[in-house]
């Protein structure tokens, strides 16, 4: 079947311990990115990816990493994590650009 | 810098009354936009998007250039409509992605 998944599906951690939320695609995808959506805020984006080691910033980068070593994986990485990183986050893919997104589940981080 | 902007938070209709919500953007160039629907417990997914020009589950959308608006309508809601429904913006090269706030849409019995 084809589709996205992310790993955990809900996490809850400490301030400062550092965590990756893993994101995988089946469907040959070019494009891969991050959403956290809060409420009254929508989904912002964090990081994008165009293809395999070329990654770039969205609209809300700070304290997050990521990286694309392989074409089906995009982890989103948080080195020491904060409280206002409490949030749903959405890993996407598409075919190229930010054409039609296919999404993950969500993973839902509360951040103590 | 482009951005997205949905006015209504919430949205409450009858079952059955037209209904339609609304998006507009700011971007100097020519932009391809969407609109995603995220029901209850699922999966955000693409609703519809401009340039296929499609009317999906009832729903219809037009771009606007002059009023710079891409809002989405029904002419008669039902219940399983209610969602929330997120509009996003893409330039046409097709890089960074950007969405509104959402709207909550309920569609009442």
């Amino acid at each position: 079947e084809a589709q996205v998944t992310q790993n955990p599906r809900y996490l809850i951690t400490v301030t400062g311990k550092k965590l990756t939320v893993t994101c995988s695609q089946n469907m040959n995808h070019e494009y891969m990115s991050w959403y956290r959506q809060d409420p009254g805020l929508g989904l912002r984006q964090i990081y994008y990816s165009m293809n395999v080691e070329v990654t770039d910033k969205g609209d809300v980068p700070e304290g997050y990493k990521v990286s694309r070593k392989e074409k089906r994986n995009f982890p989103l990485i948080l080195e020491s994590p904060s409280p206002n990183q409490t949030s749903l986050y959405f890993c996407a893919s598409s075919l190229q650009g930010a054409d039609t997104q296919y999404f993950g589940p969500g993973t839902r981080l509360t951040v103590l | 810098a482009q951005r997205v902007t949905q006015p209504e938070k919430l949205l409450s209709v009858f079952k059955g009354a037209p209904v339609e919500l609304k998006c507009n953007y700011s971007y100097s160039g020519s932009p391809e936009l969407f609109w995603y629907v995220q029901y209850s417990r699922q999966r955000l997914q693409l609703l519809l998007r401009h340039i296929s020009r499609e009317s999906i589950k009832g729903f219809t959308a037009d771009l606007n250039k002059g009023e710079t608006s891409f809002h989405l309508k029904k002419p008669f809601a039902q219940e399983e409509d209610s969602a929330m429904y997120y509009c996003a913006l893409s330039r046409t090269s097709g890089s960074r992605l950007t969405f509104g706030e959402g709207t909550q849409l309920t569609v009442n019995p």
